[in-house]
């Protein structure tokens, strides 16, 4: 069955700092893969989203890789801010996705 | 609706009670999904609409789900003779894109609706 991995353990970095968040899936081969941002008790956001013909995608402070071969998305936050923590979800697919546990990102100030 | 509208926001039922949570998309959204998402995990697929068709239906935990999207635009979860493992938060999103268009059209997902079943 598709598998999604993510670190479940939080991230804690220092504002300025850049933050690496992985995310690794195995049984699948998606043409696409999408990155989402969950508050504490809210619905998910839609950060971004990278194609499979697509090594990097950015926007603003965010950058997203997607290495088929590894079957790997590495999602990137320079610059971070406090603002920035929350839990970031990575889901393979375009429209019925199959979303990872998330990774708890801490940025202190 | 700016976005995606769900109620009740909370409900708590009590085990063996139906439960009905409603979903409004964003206006002229064609697609309609319902997520599950317990605590600490990422949200679970559970139904796809496309307009007033429930074209994958393969998430639904057991016959006692049922979702209905009767005229293409709300649509309505129901969970019969509710039983502790249905305690989740349950997520409703629409997203503009019919399925197998490669543009990619974004998903909003709504705030949820947080069942307790006690």
């Amino acid at each position: 069955s598709q598998k999604i991995e993510q670190n479940s353990e939080a991230l804690n970095i220092q504002e300025g700092k850049t933050a690496t968040l992985t995310c690794n899936y195995t049984n699948y081969s998606p043409a696409y893969l999408q990155w989402y941002r969950q508050d504490p008790g809210r619905g998910p956001v839609f950060l971004l989203l990278i194609r499979e013909n697509e090594k990097e995608k950015r926007k603003e402070r965010l950058k997203v890789t997607f290495d088929t071969t590894l079957k790997q998305s590495l999602f990137h936050i320079t610059a971070s801010q406090p603002a920035d923590s929350a839990t970031y979800l990575c889901a393979p697919g375009f429209q019925k996705l199959v979303f990872g546990t998330g990774t708890r990102l801490l940025v202190s100030p | 609706g700016a976005g995606v509208s769900q109620s009740p926001r909370y409900k708590v039922a009590k085990r063996g009670q139906d439960v009905a949570l409603r979903c409004d998309p964003i206006s002229g959204h064609v697609s309609l999904f319902w997520y599950q998402q317990a605590l600490g995990q990422g949200p679970e697929f559970l139904t796809y609409f496309q307009n007033e068709a429930q074209l994958d239906k393969s998430g639904l935990p057991s016959d006692r789900f049922f979702a209905e999207r009767p005229e293409g635009s709300v649509s309505t979860l129901k969970i019969q003779r509710t039983q502790q493992e249905d305690s989740a938060v349950y997520l409703c999103a629409s997203s503009l894109a019919i399925s197998g268009t490669a543009s990619g059209n974004t998903i909003y997902f709504g705030e949820g609706s947080w069942l307790t079943v006690v």
